[in-house]
């Protein structure tokens, strides 16, 4: 079946700009990952979705980002204002639960101006 | 919170060679071990687990040991190819209710023919 997939593949926007990267788990899984990963690095956890739920947003590098996610499905990562340290590789992952085996998707590669 | 450290940050070994890669964790709790491997330009892969009711897991040419009394768990891959040259990370969580992974830093394999 479908992995995990993630648009855009590619994103170029200008300093001071939103953006919003979209993230489409494996059909029937209930838990959803953000991780981003700058260049040479690990990968940093952002936050997780269990349905529609975010029960810890303290992942997230600032209060420029945000994440939601609607019908227990699709993701939608959103950062405001964006700024030259965003720059990186946001990576998607799902899992049938919370605690099972995370699949990931290709990423998010996000370059600002 | 959980801590993972992962060695080495290269290795280069020739075709047929094995490779071996470490990492130690920091969280007791910490029950379940898997290891990703990621090529250029593409998101983690799911090549291995292991869960601390085993010690040692075996998939062809990969292996994963787990050694719970010092938090340690290593990869090895025996009888290398070239195409097993990847970057690869390895990770801790807990596998039950609240879950999240924590990465270590990665290992860039280079197979040499």
């Amino acid at each position: 079946g479908a992995g995990v997939s993630q648009s855009p593949s590619n994103k170029v926007t200008e300093k001071g700009k939103d953006v919003e990267l979209r993230c489409d788990p494996i059909s029937g899984h209930t838990a959803l990952y953000w991780y981003r990963q700058s260049l040479g690095q690990g990968l940093e956890f952002l936050i997780y979705f269990q349905g529609n739920s975010a029960p810890d947003k303290s992942g997230l590098p600032s209060d420029r980002f945000s994440a939601e996610r609607t019908g227990g499905s699709v993701s939608t990562l959103t950062i405001q204002r964006t700024q030259q340290e965003d720059s990186a590789v946001y990576l998607c992952a799902s899992s049938i639960g919370l605690g099972e085996t995370q699949y990931f998707g290709p990423g998010t590669r996000l370059l600002v101006l | 919170g959980e801590n993972v450290e992962q060695h080495p940050s290269t290795l280069s070994v020739q075709e047929g060679d094995s490779a071996v890669i470490k990492c130690t964790y920091s969280d007791s709790a910490s029950n379940y071990f898997p290891w990703y491997k990621q090529e250029l330009g593409k998101g983690p892969q799911l090549i291995i687990d292991i869960r601390s009711n085993v010690g040692e897991k075996k998939d062809q040419r990969i292996a994963v040991t787990l050694n719970k009394t010092a938090k340690h768990f290593s990869l090895h891959i025996t009888e290398t190819q070239p195409e097993d040259s990847a970057v690869y990370f390895c990770a801790a969580g807990v596998n039950s209710g609240y879950s999240t992974l924590t990465f270590g830093k990665g290992t860039m394999l280079l197979v040499s023919p």
